[in-house]
């Protein structure tokens, strides 16, 4: 079975603080995503990246950056996280460019004082 | 563009009972589409695709789509929910770049 891990379930920052919230997969997928989910909005795309090194912008990049050195890891930065970031955030993989499923992780509930 | 719009915000129903979530979709292309699920605390788990072929595609957990082009709609069905089913609902449909584009959810409530 394919399995998404995310670092941390909850997590607490400060208004200002730098965060980094950790995804990893352990099936060799080459496609990783990082969507925020919140009431009545849905799942919006934040950042994917179809290779090492390689990222897309998705539906709202402002506020994010990632990083993905290995294949396996993918990470979300807030370089100064804000209360409006206060979010549930979801990292997925899926196997390669094209028609393909993708596969979740738990989710970090994140949470901006 | 791409879009997915699942008209029902929130549906209740009985145990045991019949369930129907809709799902319309919007794309250029043949769509290749998806339901998952999302249970409290959890992240999406997939429950059904179609890609081609029999417009009638089955699923984990006694679920079951139709795929309808002419009304753009692939509706998820399950003719007996169980209390377990309680659950967030969520359309996509795949783009051949690997993006998805999901619908808004639907939450279901299943009553004793």
């Amino acid at each position: 079975d394919v399995k998404v891990t995310q670092s941390s379930r909850y997590l607490v920052k400060r208004t200002g603080e730098k965060v980094f919230l950790e995804c990893v997969q352990d099936m060799d997928h080459e496609n990783m995503f990082w969507y925020r989910q919140d009431p009545g909005l849905g799942l919006r795309l934040i950042y994917f990246s179809y290779d090492v090194k390689m990222k897309e912008k998705g539906d709202i990049p402002e506020g994010y950056s990632v990083s993905r050195e290995k294949k396996e890891r993918f990470s979300l930065i807030l370089e100064s996280a804000s209360t409006n970031q206060t979010s549930m955030y979801l990292c997925a993989s899926s196997k390669s460019l094209g028609l393909y499923e993708q596969y979740f992780g738990p989710g970090t509930r994140l949470t901006v004082t | 563009a791409q879009s997915v719009t699942q008209p029902d915000i929130h549906i209740t129903v009985s145990e045991g009972a019949s369930l129907e979530l809709r799902c319309n979709y919007s794309y250029g292309a043949t769509p290749y589409l998806f339901w998952y699920v999302q249970s409290p605390g959890q992240g999406l788990q997939l429950l059904l695709k179609y890609f081609s072929g029999d417009t009638l595609v089955q699923g984990i957990k006694g679920f079951e789509a139709e795929f309808k082009r002419s009304q753009s709609s692939f509706n998820l069905r399950k003719p007996s929910v169980h209390w377990s089913d309680a659950a967030e609902y969520f359309c996509a449909v795949v783009h051949r770049a690997g993006k998805s584009t999901f619908g808004d959810g639907t939450t279901l409530t299943v009553k004793p």
